[in-house]
């Protein structure tokens, strides 16, 4: 079955560090998109992308980056964890882009310390 | 300003009964409405959509209706059971342009045995 990996799981870090985030789908999708949750403000867009090459800000994308080098993986990189990033980071992706039903992964809970 | 909410925060309810789990939007642009399930420590769950030329779609033991007028959604869940236990959120579309899916805050429903 077609899925939408994420790893690590869990990931704690330091302030400072460059961490990146995977994200793997087999849905041969290609939209994907990367979202924050944190208590008391739901689903934030950080970044998304519509295909190879092409990469978008989101509402919270200060101190993030992605890169889309092919269909299947968007990672998400923090140039310089701060203890603000402290969140459960969520990819997903979708087959169209004008009926966004998105298909989520598990998260990666990720601490900065 | 724009904004998808939703009216109760939390919601209680005895197993086998119904649950409706309400939302409010205020961009009557908006064409597309999705509900989506979250159980903890998983990536949101796609549950059923709607199209806003549409008040009112059935899947199984879930329903969607949707009131343009007075721009509310709700979900209805038939014969509650404990498995529903979860944070249920609504999506809206807002169409063109970019990406256009705002996420609700969500609601946690509690199902008691």
């Amino acid at each position: 079955d077609a899925e939408i990996t994420q790893s690590p799981r869990h990931k704690i870090t330091e302030t400072g560090r460059q961490v990146t985030l995977a994200c793997h789908q087999t849905w041969n999708h290609n939209n994907m998109f990367w979202y924050r949750q944190d208590l008391g403000h739901g689903l934030r867009l950080i970044h998304y992308s519509y295909g190879v090459q092409d990469t978008n800000k989101g509402e919270v994308s200060d101190g993030y980056s992605v890169s889309r080098s092919n269909t299947e993986d968007l990672p998400l990189t923090l140039e310089s964890a701060a203890s603000s990033q402290t969140s459960v980071y969520f990819c997903a992706s979708s087959e169209r882009r004008d009926n966004e039903k998105l298909f989520f992964g598990s998260g990666t809970q990720l601490s900065v310390l | 300003g724009e904004s998808v909410g939703l009216h109760l925060p939390t919601l209680s309810v005895q197993e086998g009964d119904n649950s409706i789990i309400n939302c409010a939007y205020s961009n009557s642009a908006s064409d597309y409405f999705i509900w989506y399930k979250q159980e903890s420590g998983k990536g949101p769950q796609f549950i059923i959509d709607i199209r806003s030329n549409m008040d009112k779609r059935q899947g199984q033991r879930v329903t969607v209706l949707l009131n343009k007028t007075v721009k509310h959604l709700s979900l209805q869940i038939a014969a509650t059971q404990p498995g529903d236990s979860a944070v249920y959120f609504c999506a809206e579309n807002r169409g063109t342009g970019g990406f256009k899916t705002i996420f609700g805050a969500g609601t946690r429903l509690f199902v008691k045995a």
